[in-house]
C-alpha cells in the first residue's frame, strides 16, 4: 500500500522568510496529493492540492511543486506570516475509487514563524 | 455557506460508558468518512460510508461503530471507550462534482475519557 513521508517534522522560522515542506510516496499509481494545514484545536483544511498531470500549481503566497519521476511533492510558503503558524499534513491518493481513493496522510510538519 | 459540523466539540465519558459523536453535511456529498486524531499524530482513518456502502478499515477496533440514516448525518459510537480512545475525532465528506477524492474536514470532537 501507499506510504508518505514527510520532513522535516519541526520547522521555525522568522516572519518573512520562506518555509518549504516536503513529502515523499511510494505508489507510482498515487495521482492525487492534498496539502492541509491544521491549527490548533480545529480540523484540518484544504490549503492546495495539486493533480499528477501538473508538476506545479501556485496559489498567492503558497504553492507546490510535483516530481512523478522522483516521487515527491513539496510545499512552499513565501513571504511568511506568524499566522502561518500550524501543523500542515501532506497526502497522496488515487482518483476515487474504492479503498484506493483513501487519503494517506504524512506525519504532519509544525511551522512555527516568529515574528 | 456549506460546510461539516460536527457535535459536540467537547465531548467528556466514563470509561465504558458508551458515546455516540454526529456530523452533519450541507455540502450534499455522498461519501462521508471517519477519523481518529490523536495528540501530534496523523489523521487515522477509522471507516467511511459510499452512500449507504459501509466500508470498514481492518484495524479498526470493534468497539467503534458507524450508522449514517441519511445522506446529511452520520455518527460515530463508541460502545466501551478506553483510555486509549481520548482523542480527536474527525468527519470528513467528499463527492460528486470532485474529479479527485477531495475531503473537507469537520472541526473535530475532542474526546476525553475518565
Amino acid at each position: 500500500g501507499e506510504n508518505v513521508e514527510q520532513h522535516p517534522s519541526t520547522l521555525s522560522v522568522q516572519e518573512g522568510d520562506s518555509a518549504v515542506i516536503k513529502c515523499t510516496y511510494s505508489d507510482s499509481a498515487s495521482n492525487y496529493f492534498p496539502w492541509y494545514k491544521q491549527e490548533l484545536g480545529k480540523g484540518p483544511q484544504l490549503i492546495i492540492d495539486i493533480r499528477s498531470n501538473v508538476g506545479e500549481k501556485k496559489d498567492q503566497r503558497i504553492a507546490v511543486t510535483l516530481n512523478k519521476t522522483a516521487k515527491h511533492f513539496s510545499l512552499h510558503i513565501t513571504e511568511t506570516q506568524p499566522e502561518d503558524s500550524a501543523v500542515y499534513f501532506c497526502a497522496a491518493s488515487q482518483e476515487y475509487g474504492g479503498s484506493q481513493g483513501n487519503l494517506i496522510f504524512g506525519k504532519g510538519t509544525k511551522l512555527s514563524v516568529k515574528p | 455557506d456549506a460546510m461539516v459540523i460536527q457535535n459536540p466539540r467537547y465531548q467528556v465519558t466514563q470509561f465504558g460508558k458508551p458515546v455516540t459523536l454526529s456530523c452533519s453535511q450541507t455540502l450534499n456529498h455522498n461519501v462521508m468518512y471517519w477519523y481518529q486524531q490523536k495528540s501530534s499524530q496523523a489523521p487515522k482513518l477509522l471507516f467511511h460510508y459510499y452512500d449507504k456502502d459501509f466500508n470498514n478499515e481492518a484495524d479498526t477496533p470493534d468497539n467503534f461503530q458507524s450508522r449514517r440514516p441519511n445522506t446529511s448525518f452520520c455518527f460515530l459510537d463508541i460502545r466501551s471507550p478506553g483510555l486509549g480512545d481520548a482523542a480527536m475525532y474527525l468527519c470528513a465528506t467528499s463527492g460528486p462534482g470532485l474529479q479527485y477524492n477531495e475531503q473537507f474536514f469537520g472541526p473535530g470532537t475532542r474526546l476525553t475519557v475518565l
